[in-house]
């Protein structure tokens, strides 16, 4: 299948720094990506839908200036958690859609994301 | 709104034996699909099985097969002879059919911890 590759796998940062987190489609081109964040021993939450050369699309409280979603080519798109917060610890996980069909998104393997 | 709720948050099963993962979700849309997630300890998401709504047969993957009642909107899983690796967290998700870059969008439900039992 689709190989979708998601860097860092872990991260941690001070709190007030910024951190990207990459997601990249590396075997097909992706006009969409999706971007979920995942509480401990919680489902996955939509973030946002990014389409290739647009404008992300944020879900409802989301704060779209801490969490800014750049999809500049069809196959990288990228998080940056602004002015990072404890509260901001989670795990985050994209997922990239190939455009050519009728296929599922396919997800990448997630970053562990801590603020200290 | 979309919703999809798993009641079960966690269930175990003996090793061979068979177990069944309850779904239920509401939507007003008459065509969507339907999906069961497998999140194992490594985090990555796989994609266990699906079944389109029009479909009325039931869609099987080896030994994981669903129970899909359109009517009811409930969507199980059943895992036959269940093995150690089966052991994750199971999603159910739901997303509508037609066309469009939203349309891919996902929404999932709390999930099922399943232990396996050797």
């Amino acid at each position: 299948g689709a190989v979708v590759s998601q860097h860092p796998s872990r991260v941690i940062c001070k709190s007030g720094t910024s951190v990207k987190i990459e997601c990249r489609s590396l075997d097909f081109q992706a006009t969409t990506m999706f971007w979920y964040r995942q509480f401990p021993k919680q489902s996955l939450m939509l973030m946002a839908t990014s389409n290739e050369g647009s404008k992300a699309t944020y879900e409802q409280g989301v704060e779209k200036d801490k969490f800014l979603i750049n999809h500049a080519s069809l196959t990288l798109s990228t998080l940056t958690v602004t002015s990072a917060h404890p509260e901001d610890s989670s795990f985050y996980i994209c997922s990239a859609r190939d455009f050519r069909g009728n296929t599922e998104a396919f997800f990448g393997q997630g970053t562990r994301l801590t603020v200290v | 709104a979309q919703t999809v709720t798993q009641s079960q948050p966690e269930m175990s099963v003996q090793e061979a034996e068979t177990v069944t993962l309850s779904c239920t979700y509401d939507t007003s849309e008459s065509d969507y699909y339907l999906f069961w997630y497998k999140q194992p300890p490594s985090r990555q998401m796989i994609l266990v099985i699906r079944q389109e709504a029009y479909k009325q047969q039931n869609a099987t993957e080896n030994r994981f097969s669903v129970n899909f009642q359109k009517a009811a909107k409930s969507f199980s899983l059943k895992i036959s002879d269940s093995q150690l690796g089966d052991a994750a967290m199971y999603f159910c998700a739901y997303r509508i059919l037609y066309s469009g870059a939203g349309s891919y969008q996902l929404t999932f439900g709390k999930g099922t911890k399943l232990s396996v039992i050797p």
